[in-house]
């Protein structure tokens, strides 16, 4: 069955440093991949999506782009702010169906 | 326009007792989820309705779980009898009906701790 696999935190950073939070997945045919983000005492939220492969999803300073041929869809960010801290999902979706996530990766940023 | 209400927010009860959940989806929106997570762990997707008819419950981990939506519209997950490893993070999501990829709006989530 599909699947999602990422990195485990936390990951502590300083602001302004580079972040890379990996994600690779398994799926059948060609699933929309995501990543979502919880602030703290906030419900998820849609950072970014890409819906076919070599396809980069941007938002707020983040990218990630959807390799099929590694089965990945890493996040980065060039500049991270302490605003940053939160709790960030990967997910897939194949027919634009039920998500199915990664385990969450905890992200710290240190002024 | 208001987002994917959830309530309560937070829930303990003890071992053998009730809870029902709500959500109450954005207006218009003919998909809804439920979702949970469990000690820290990925969130599990458990059911999903197209209105009022339950489209894929292949998620729900057994019989103590009812999810109902009347009329299409807010929908409830109760839990009876609940069991230690209910406790978690239940996220509710709704989403449009047309679209090849439409967006799925989350709740803030109620976290249930059975004792």
């Amino acid at each position: 069955g599909n699947s999602v696999t990422q990195m485990e935190g936390p990951v502590t950073l300083s602001e302004e440093a580079f972040l890379t939070i990996n994600c690779t997945y398994t799926a059948t045919g060609y699933p929309s991949l995501f990543w979502y983000v919880q602030y703290p005492g906030e419900g998820l939220q849609l950072l970014l999506k890409a819906t076919k492969a070599d396809d980069k999803g941007s938002n707020k300073g983040f990218e990630a782009t959807y390799r099929k041929e590694t089965t990945s869809f890493h996040l980065e960010k060039g500049s991270v702010q302490v605003s940053d801290s939160a709790v960030y999902f990967c997910a897939l979706s194949s027919y634009g169906n039920k998500l199915v996530f990664g385990a969450g990766t905890i992200l710290r940023v240190k002024s | 326009e208001a987002g994917v209400t959830q309530f309560p927010s937070h829930s303990v009860i003890e071992k053998g007792q009730t809870v029902t959940l709500r959500c109450d989806p954005i207006s218009g929106h003919d998909n809804l989820y439920w979702y949970r997570r469990v000690m820290g762990k990925e969130i599990k997707f458990l059911l999903h309705f197209v209105k009022e008819s339950k489209q894929d419950e292949s998620g729900m981990p057994n019989n103590r779980f009812l999810a109902e939506r009347t009329g299409g519209t807010y929908s409830t997950l109760k839990v009876q009898p609940a069991e230690l490893e209910d406790s978690g993070v239940y996220f509710c999501a709704s989403s449009l009906s047309w679209g090849r990829v439409p967006e799925a709006f989350f709740g803030q989530g109620t976290r249930l701790t059975v004792v």
